[in-house]
């Protein structure tokens, strides 16, 4: 079974400092990997995804993600972050035998001015 | 182009009434999920649908629930009769099965408060 794990429940910066969201799932295939972000009050929206090809894929907002199949990760950064970066974050995996996403439980950015 | 639609946005009931949460996907996708996210669980897998059959619902967590898919444009989830841990925020997600890439388009979810 496919899972998920987000070490950091909450994570604070300060605005215009570069940021690292942690994720590493487990998974014995070559996943489909996900970064959805939560807005206060709204539903998920999706960051970015990797499938395959380049292991670095970038996404909106000016996200980025890198897929690392040694260490099982597939870490979320941005290198200034701004205040209406805070926001819930949620990594997922996903395959192509079961087209389910499994969610981690989140990391919680704060952004200081 | 429409995202999926959830309806209502907020609702507050008292313990014992029946709850009724409503959801349109978007046109063309032939997956539906119902999610359910809490502080204390995270986000939660209810049910999914699947050109509007419903394939798993381990997720749901009694029998007070239930879910329905008519059609390829309408989903309900039903409480009854509602419990104050009940209360959460209920997201209902659509995607296209098609390249089978667990891409999820989410509503704005609908928050219940059982009283």
């Amino acid at each position: 079974a496919q899972s998920v794990t987000q070490p950091d429940i909450h994570i604070t910066v300060s605005e215009g400092a570069s940021l690292e969201l942690r994720c590493n799932y487990s998974y014995g295939a070559t996943p489909y990997l996900f970064w959805y972000v939560q807005s206060p009050g709204q539903g998920l929206q999706l960051l970015l995804k990797y499938f395959s090809g380049d292991t670095l894929v970038q996404g909106i907002k000016g996200f980025e993600a890198e897929f690392k199949r040694s260490q099982s990760s597939f870490n979320l950064r941005k290198p200034s972050v701004h205040w209406s970066d805070a926001a819930e974050y949620f990594c997922a995996v996903g395959s192509g035998g079961s087209y389910i996403p499994t969610f981690g439980r989140g990391t919680s950015l704060i952004v200081h001015p | 182009d429409a995202g999926v639609i959830q309806s209502p946005r907020h609702e507050v009931t008292e313990m014992g009434q029946e709850v009724t949460l409503r959801c349109k996907p978007i046109s063309g996708h032939n997956s539906l999920f119902w999610y359910r996210q809490t502080m204390m669980r995270g986000l939660e897998l209810l049910i999914y649908f699947n050109n509007n059959v419903p394939i798993d619902d381990s997720g749901m967590p009694e029998d007070r629930f239930s879910a329905k898919m008519p059609n390829a444009s309408f989903s309900t989830l039903k409480i009854q009769p509602s419990e104050p841990r009940d209360s959460a925020v209920y997201f209902c997600a659509s995607s296209s099965v098609q390249g089978n890439t667990g891409e999820l388009f989410f509503g704005e979810g609908s928050r219940l408060t059982v009283l």
